[in-house]
This record gives structure tokens, sequence and C-alpha cells, in this order.
């Protein structure tokens, strides 16, 4: 299993431009979600998702957009960019089943907009 | 709403020498308390977790029991190495998988 990819590991954008980070997962987890690191903040979470077609907001959402067509891909995409959303961004997959809850990360985008 | 308080840091300590980190949570119900490492340049991995009252979770050497009567999980290991030092991050899990509220991390560096 590859677990939880994501692309691209770097990201330089300008302000105003938009992109798509990629998240994809290969565990069969119902659940995934995107997180924002920044130093001294711990992790935030932007989006989450309970299964395919099923999205919500999470503590910081503004200025992103998600959306989940199949399990095992989750999107996020910046509609433009701007200096406070450089980051360095996380998504993660996690499964009800079997309880614990844990999730699995993916390695991480950082993104700098300058 | 529920959340979680770890101890600040930076933490450094000498190799060999006894490691706390103290975490702390508020949650309705009864939560799955995890502790998550993050090392240099990587991604947040599962270091141990508990799913009910005075469960002990252990990986790698390091402990953390949960404790309810004080709604604490705080990350012990004995005797640190150099290769610990990373980034801890406490965590819970009150409602479902979807939602893990975690702490703001404790960076702990260790000297040879």
């Amino acid at each position: 299993n590859a677990g939880v990819t994501q692309t691209p590991k770097f990201q330089v954008l300008k302000t105003g431009q938009s992109m798509t980070l990629q998240c994809a997962q290969d565990m069969n987890h119902e659940y995934m979600s995107w997180y924002r690191q920044d130093p001294g903040m711990g992790l935030r979470l932007i989006h989450y998702s309970v299964g395919a077609g099923i999205t919500d907001q999470g503590e910081v959402p503004n200025g992103y957009n998600v959306s989940r067509s199949t399990t095992e891909d989750f999107p996020l995409r910046l509609l433009s960019a701007a200096p406070s959303q450089t980051s360095v961004y996380f998504c993660a997959s996690s499964s009800q089943r079997g309880g614990g809850y844990e999730q699995y990360f993916g390695p991480g985008t950082r993104l700098t907009v300058t | 709403g529920d959340s979680v308080t770890q101890m600040e840091g930076p933490v450094t300590l000498s190799e060999e020498a006894c490691l706390t980190i103290n975490c702390t949570y508020t949650a309705t119900g009864y939560p799955s308390l995890f502790w998550y490492v993050q090392y240099p340049g990587e991604g947040l991995q599962l270091l141990l977790k508990a799913t009910k009252a005075d469960d002990k979770g252990s990986n790698k050497g390091f402990e953390a029991t949960y404790r309810k009567e004080t709604t604490s999980f705080h990350l012990e290991k004995g005797s640190v190495q150099v290769s610990d030092s990373a980034v801890y991050f406490c965590a819970l899990s009150a409602l479902s998988a979807s939602k893990i509220i975690f702490g703001s991390g404790t960076r702990l560096s260790i000297r040879p």
C-alpha cells in the first residue's frame, strides 16, 4: 500500500493564481481531511469528507474548495492564492471501522505564495 | 468545545535523560487519545494511542496512560535518544474519525 500520497511536494504561486493540491489514499478509508500547519499553531482543519460526495468545512475553510467524487481522491483547490495561504498542507485519511479513529497522513505540500 | 492542551516547547534534553510531555484534554463523552510524531520534513505519524480510560499506549519506548480522572495523557520515555528529536502532538477524537483535534505540538531536541 502507498498509504496517503500528495502532489506536488513544493509549489510557489503568485498572488491571485489558482491551483489544486492532489491527495489520494489506497486504504479504502471513508474519511479524508485537509490540514494546514503554520509555525506555533499546530494543525488546523480546512475541510473534511466523510465519504464520496460529502464534504464539510473545518476550522479555516475560507479561500479553499474541496470535492470528493471518489473514495480515493480528495483534491484541495486554492481559488485565488494569497500570501496568508503560505503554509504546509497535509492530507489525512481515517476509518471508523475497528474503532480507534487514528489518522494517516501524507508527506505534505509546502506552498509559498508571493 | 473539545480541546487539547500540551506543554509548550521547545524541550531540550541530554541523551539518556527521562522525558515527560504533558497533555490534558477537554471533551464530551469518551474520546480516543493519540500521540503523533513529526520528524523534520515529514508528515505526522501515529506514535501511540489509547481508546478507553486506564489504557496504556506504548511504542518505541514511549508510553502514555489514559487518565480520565485527571483528563490527561502524558507522554513518557525513560531514556531518550538523539533520534527522538522531533515535534510531538497530542490529539483526541471524540465523535468520529473525521474530526481529530490536535494540540499545538512540542518540539523536542536531544543533545548527544
